[in-house]
């Protein structure tokens, strides 16, 4: 079965540190976002991927980078770990925006930076 | 700006029926989506409205009226597992999905 997979699950990490957090999809989808989910927000988006060596910044894009060198992988890097960073971060799929737009997510990778 | 509004908590009874609303104030429409996360999950889609009017799937609707800005989620029959956070995004002009805060759903016996 095609799949979304995000890793690590859970991170723990000292402000200043570079952290990537890796986001890999089987469903051969054109389409890779990141997101990040705090309570008492919606969805924000990171960073987003339309294909192969495409990417577009989101709302909340400062202090994040993103690579698209093959369809499968859009890993998300902070550059230099921040508290304000500790967050929930989700990767999604979708096919195209020609379909309903329904995204398929990966389970999740929480961070802590202290 | 751009907005999606929809209530923080809700609570009800196994069994019963529930209506949580979504009201979006966004840069054109392009859909509005359902999404139902559990805690520590992923979202998941549940139901895509573009046209008016309600589209029903098993125990779970969605209604969408264009014109007043406004979709609510109809769940039916309410069982304990859809104890969930139900999340309203709508697709603006630009196709980017706004999101609501979402809706957290406590279901009692």
């Amino acid at each position: 079965d095609a799949e979304i997979t995000q890793s690590p699950r859970h991170k723990i990490t000292e402000t200043g540190r570079q952290v990537t957090l890796a986001c890999h999809q089987t469903w051969n989808h054109n389409n890779m976002f990141w997101y990040r989910q705090d309570l008492g927000h919606g969805l924000r988006l990171i960073h987003y991927s339309y294909g192969v060596q495409d990417t577009n910044k989101g709302e909340v894009s400062d202090g994040y980078s993103v690579s698209r060198s093959n369809t499968e992988d859009l890993p998300l890097t902070l550059e230099s770990a921040a508290s304000s960073q500790t967050s929930v971060y989700f990767c999604a799929s979708s096919e195209g925006t020609s379909d309903t737009g329904e995204l398929f997510f990966g389970e999740g990778s929480r961070l802590t930076v202290l | 700006g751009q907005n999606i509004d929809q209530p923080t908590e809700m609570t009800a009874t196994e069994g019963a029926i529930v209506q949580i609303n979504c009201t979006y104030q966004t840069s054109g429409f392009n859909g509005l989506f359902w999404y139902q996360q559990h805690a520590g999950e992923a979202p998941t889609f549940l139901s895509y409205n573009v046209l008016d009017g309600l589209e029903e799937k098993g125990r779970f609707s969605s209604f969408l009226s264009r014109s007043k800005g406004y979709s609510y989620l109809l769940l039916k029959e309410l069982q304990m597992k859809d104890s969930a956070s139900y999340l309203c995004a709508v697709m603006d002009s630009n196709y980017q999905l706004i999101w609501g805060a979402g809706t957290k759903l406590i279901i009692k016996p």
